[in-house]
């Protein structure tokens, strides 16, 4: 069974900072890994999507990355903002979709 | 959020009674699936589609059951609610239109807030 594994599970930091959110999976059999940002109360927007193939997709300040034979894909957020707050889930996609925990950020001002 | 609309956005009921939760698409997704939420689980998946009339359950089914007749209809009945199906509930597509499989990302309704008393 796939697990996935978000670390840390809250990080607060003053803006401006460059950040790691890292996700670690048991299963490296997947099509491909999607990540999420949720705001509380909210739903889930898709920030990036990763295929098995590729080894990083960039949006704008974001960068994520795929080691998929160790298991893991990084969430790289450069020059941190106070809108960037919220939560952080990863989900890698063997056939569905299946979810770490999430990262809690906090970017103060 | 892309065209996917869930409804109602919150519903309180009492414990015993069924319960209806709908999401409509109009992105002809092939595929719709039904989360649950819970604090400290994450997402869980419920049951899915492929297809018009073919669902499947997930990892945690139990007390849920659900329908496809039409593409753009997927709708997630609790049939007897518990206070344990107290819970935010998500839908979300993928695959859109014949092409090839599970190379797409998902896209997320807003969620049903449920509470269950």
């Amino acid at each position: 069974k796939q697990e996935v594994t978000q670390i840390p599970a809250a990080l607060s930091v003053p803006e401006g900072e460059n950040l790691v959110l890292n996700c670690s999976f048991t299963d490296s059999a997947i099509y491909n890994l999607q990540w999420f940002r949720q705001d509380p109360g909210k739903g889930l927007t898709s920030l990036l999507l990763i295929q098995s193939s590729q080894r990083e997709q960039t949006s704008g300040r974001l960068n994520a990355s795929l080691d998929k034979s160790s298991g893991r894909s990084t969430l790289y957020i450069a020059a941190s903002q106070p809108g960037d707050s919220a939560t952080y889930l990863c989900a890698p996609r063997p056939d569905k979709l299946i979810f770490g925990t999430g990262t809690r950020l906090q970017v103060f001002p | 959020d892309a065209g996917i609309t869930q409804s109602p956005r919150h519903k309180v009921t009492e414990t015993g009674t069924p319960v209806t939760l709908r999401c409509h698409q109009t992105e002809n997704h092939r595929y719709m699936y039904w989360y649950r939420q819970d604090p400290g689980h994450g997402l869980r998946l419920i049951h899915y589609s492929y297809g018009v009339k073919d669902t499947d359950k997930g990892e945690v089914s139990d007390g849920y059951s659900v329908s496809r007749s039409k593409t753009e209809d997927f709708l997630l009945t609790l049939e007897s609610a518990t206070s344990s199906q107290t819970s935010v509930y998500f839908c979300a597509i993928s695959e859109p239109g014949q092409g090839s499989p599970l190379y797409y990302g998902y896209t997320f309704g807003s969620g049903t807030r449920l509470t269950v008393v």
